[in-house]
């Protein structure tokens, strides 16, 4: 089977502008979740989805959004980019009735 | 609250075992993870052990788990060159359903 696939890989964008990531789960998982990987705070969880539907949120601001897809894939965006934004995009997949999670290669932005 | 702890560097040289240790504080953890991640890659899984395990052995992998204390190990036999990364430890359960990370240890492997 394939791994979990992000696009881009790289993102280099200014202050204020908006960002969509794009994250491919693992054929047959339904479960995306997302981290946010810095050098000061490591991997903070940002949101998971399942079946469509935002499951649970980490305590980032509304600025951080997300969606899922019929096709498990899933997007999430953010508006209004500050500097500190600038991170290791992690998206992971897991399938149903388990909590493993498998990472794919992250999304690195960098807001200048 | 919720949190894992891990020293942060570990430097070994080539052959000899490598161990890093891990303590969590949520007692109703389902699974506890080992990532691996190598610079500019994301994160490999490399082994997880259910909670009411003790040990569990994968190739020269061994995690070794003590719930009482609640701390976990990850030990690397015959340690390689190729084996120089960040590991993380992970546990399952976090209130959001996520998973909670340590801050990961960078291991160092000298020829």
């Amino acid at each position: 089977k394939a791994g979990v696939t992000q696009t881009p890989r790289y993102l280099i964008k200014t202050r204020g502008q908006q960002v969509t990531l794009s994250c491919s789960p693992i054929s047959g998982h339904r479960s995306v979740s997302w981290y946010q990987q810095t050098p000061g705070q490591g991997l903070q969880f940002l949101f998971e989805y399942f079946s469509e539907t935002q499951r649970n949120k980490g305590n980032f601001p509304g600025r951080f959004s997300g969606r899922q897809f019929s096709n498990s894939r899933s997007e999430m965006n953010v508006s209004t980019l500050e500097l500190g934004d600038s991170a290791l995009y992690l998206c992971a997949s897991g399938a149903l009735g388990t909590d493993t999670q498998y990472f794919g290669p992250g999304t690195r932005l960098t807001v200048l | 609250g919720e949190d894992v702890e891990q020293s942060l560097f570990l430097s070994v040289r080539e052959g000899d075992s490598s161990v890093i240790n891990c303590t969590y504080t949520d007692s109703s953890s389902t699974y506890l993870y080992w990532y691996k991640q190598e610079p500019g890659a994301g994160l490999q899984l490399l082994t997880y052990i259910f909670s009411n395990m003790d040990m569990k052995q994968d190739q020269r992998l061994t995690v070794l788990l003590n719930k009482k204390d609640k701390h976990l190990s990850l030990r690397i036999a015959d340690t390689q060159t190729g084996d120089s990364a960040i590991y993380f430890c992970a546990e399952s359960g976090g209130s959001q359903g996520n998973l909670i990370f340590g801050k990961g240890t960078k291991l160092s492997v000298k020829p």
